[in-house]
């Protein structure tokens, strides 16, 4: 156990508003991730962060930005959010020495209508 | 070209049986390599990291073969409990950013 959580854990919100994702750890690990994982498309990179206020895009950041001002959360934002973000959003930890595996949170399920 | 390609299946498998599967990745500079399990509706659970030299747990066996760029996972004696998605995934480079492969989907019948 990783000590990584998520919330909310399930959320349902109409298109066009605004929607934040929180992830929290508690071993002070440096790299945090936020991963979507869509039917047919296994798991894509959106955001991720190697310290505090240290961030960088992965493949799919269209649409998505991130924050992270404290080592345990990080934080993923739908400004506006589509239809096409609903998706189940895992969060992730690394561990800083090779070979770097990462450790999930529980993940959550967002629908947009 | 993707960065890893797995078969998704479903391996339909006997209790009891084995069942192997291979992912191929694309990147030859690639440094580590990872099984991990995902149940239905669940976040991955790293299975195994895999070595060069190969490695075993228990009645899971990971292969790792560079020349030809995959890896294999192959389960003994299948249980019931094996059932769910198996990730192929790997690290491309020298940063710690992860692929994923689409998951290789085992169905234990009994």
């Amino acid at each position: 156990d990783a000590g990584i959580t998520q919330s909310p854990r399930h959320k349902v919100t109409e298109t066009g508003t605004p929607v934040t994702l929180r992830c929290h750890q508690t071993e002070n690990h440096r790299y945090m991730y936020w991963y979507r994982q869509d039917p047919g498309h296994g798991l894509r990179l959106i955001h991720y962060s190697y310290g505090v206020k240290d961030t960088d895009k992965g493949e799919v950041s269209d649409g998505y930005s991130v924050s992270r001002s404290k080592t345990e959360d990080f934080l993923l934002t739908l400004e506006s959010a589509t239809s096409s973000q609903t998706s189940v959003y895992f969060c992730a930890i690394s561990l800083d020495t090779v070979p770097y595996e990462q450790y999930f949170g529980p993940g959550t399920r967002l629908t947009v209508t | 070209r993707k960065e890893v390609e797995q078969d998704p299946g479903p391996f339909n498998v006997p209790e009891g049986a084995t069942v192997a599967f291979n992912c191929t990745y694309s990147n030859s500079a690639s440094q580590s390599f990872f099984w991990y399990r995902q149940d239905c509706r669940k976040e991955p659970k790293l299975l195994m990291s895999v070595y060069s030299s190969g490695n075993e747990d228990g009645r899971f066996t990971a292969q790792l073969n560079r020349a030809s760029q995959y890896i294999s996972l192959l389960i003994r004696d299948s249980k019931l409990s094996d059932s769910a998605t198996y990730l192929c995934v790997v690290r491309p480079g020298g940063n710690n950013r992860l692929a994923f492969g689409k998951g290789n989907q085992v169905v234990v019948i009994p």
